[in-house]
Order: C-alpha cells, then structure tokens, then sequence
C-alpha cells in the first residue's frame, strides 16, 4: 500500500519561503507522477503542480510559475514543494499526492499547514 | 486553462435519498480525465471515481458516475450517514489540473 508522509506544520513570515517535504513508501516512487495540491481555510482544492521523478520535469500551473519550485529525491523517495515570496494569501493546507498511470490522483499525503502571518 | 463549475454549491438532503452532483467543464474533457473525489472535515481527499464512471477500490456502488464532453455527473443512489461530505471533480487531461469549487452535500 503507498503511504505519502509529509513535513510538519510551518509559521513563516510574510516574503520569505517553505520547503514541505513528502516520503513515499511502497511501490514505485520513480515511474508516478507525484502532484502537489493545495487548501486555503475553508476553500477547495488547487492543484499547483507535478512531476514525474524519473524524467524529472516540473509541470507548474501558471499561477505558481516563478514562485514554486517541485523536486524529488530518488533516493529517498521524497517529494519537496518550494514555495517562495509567501504572502498571507498562501495560507493552506498543502497536499502531496501520488497519480495513478492514467494520471488521477490515486493516493494523498495528510496535509501540511503552512501558515503565513507576521 | 479548463474551469470546472461543480452545482449545486450545497446540497441538502436526508439519509436514502438520491443525490444528484454535477459538474460542468468550459471545453471539452475526455471523459477517461475526469475524476471525482470526497473529502470529510479534516481530512485528506479520498478518490471515489476515475475515468468519469469507474469507482475506485473500496467505493461502495451507491456511487455512479457519467457523463461526456462538458457535463459530468455523480450520483449516490441512497444516501448513507458517511456520505455527507463534499466532493470535488477534477480534470487530468490538460495542464493545468484544475478542480471544480466543489459541492457541499449535507444532511437536511
């Protein structure tokens, strides 16, 4: 069974930035698309971005281009989201997730609560 | 970019009753990329259906969905204390992979 586990919660200041990570356990980590989604208080779901570890190119929403940056270490399993020039605005719970083959998302993480305030 | 409008924003409605979401795309989505999720306070998403109209494992098969093109539809036949939630559509075929808002099903 694949269990995504993220960071723990972060306080950060407004302008400065957040690094969450994302450990995968059981199956392949390499060969699925991993997608980074995000839920502002009491909002939907955002999908801001993903990347498949074994080609190792980020797809980005255009909303996020410029201030996310998505990698992954292969040799850990991990998945890491950067998120730059935070404002309050980017408050949320950020989810990792793992897509299926046909790219749904098939498995989530628990969710990390960044909060931005000064 | 595709917008999902999901309707209607909140849904009322008691135990064994049927429930009708929809969820309407500006173009057109292959309806092997639209996938249906739930989410409970609190809690991660949890994926119910894919490819428009297959349930995920463990789904229950009070949960149908159809649909084609730009309108998509979930229905839950009869409606269990554990299904007062709210669930999101979500388009995978281009980037980027957009959500609708969501519909809020709570109990009457």
């Amino acid at each position: 069974q694949v269990q995504l586990v993220q960071s723990g919660a972060e306080l950060k200041k407004p302008g400065s930035s957040v690094k969450v990570s994302c450990r995968a356990s059981g199956g392949s980590f390499s060969t699925f698309a991993i997608s980074w989604v995000r839920q502002a208080p009491g909002q939907g779901l955002e999908w801001m971005g993903g990347i498949i570890p074994v080609f190792g190119t980020p797809n980005y929403a255009q909303k996020f281009q410029g201030r996310v940056t998505i990698t992954t270490d292969d040799s850990t399993s991990t998945a890491y989201m950067e998120l730059s020039s935070l404002r309050s605005e980017d408050t949320a719970v950020y989810y990792c997730a793992r897509d299926s083959p046909a790219g749904y998302i098939h498995y989530w993480g628990q969710g990390t609560l960044v909060t931005v305030s000064s | 970019e595709i917008v999902l409008t999901q309707s209607p924003g909140t849904l009322s409605l008691s135990p064994g009753e049927r429930a009708t979401l929809s969820c309407r795309a500006s173009q057109s989505v292959s309806s092997g990329f639209l996938a249906w999720y739930q989410q409970k306070p609190g809690q991660a998403p949890r994926l119910l259906l894919y490819g428009a109209s297959s349930r995920a494992s463990g789904i229950p098969d009070r949960f149908s969905g159809s649909g084609s093109g730009t309108d998509f539809t979930l229905t839950i036949s009869r409606l269990e204390p554990e299904d007062f939630a709210v669930y999101y559509c979500q388009q995978h075929g281009s980037s980027p992979y957009s959500f609708g808002q969501g519909t809020k099903l709570q109990i009457k």
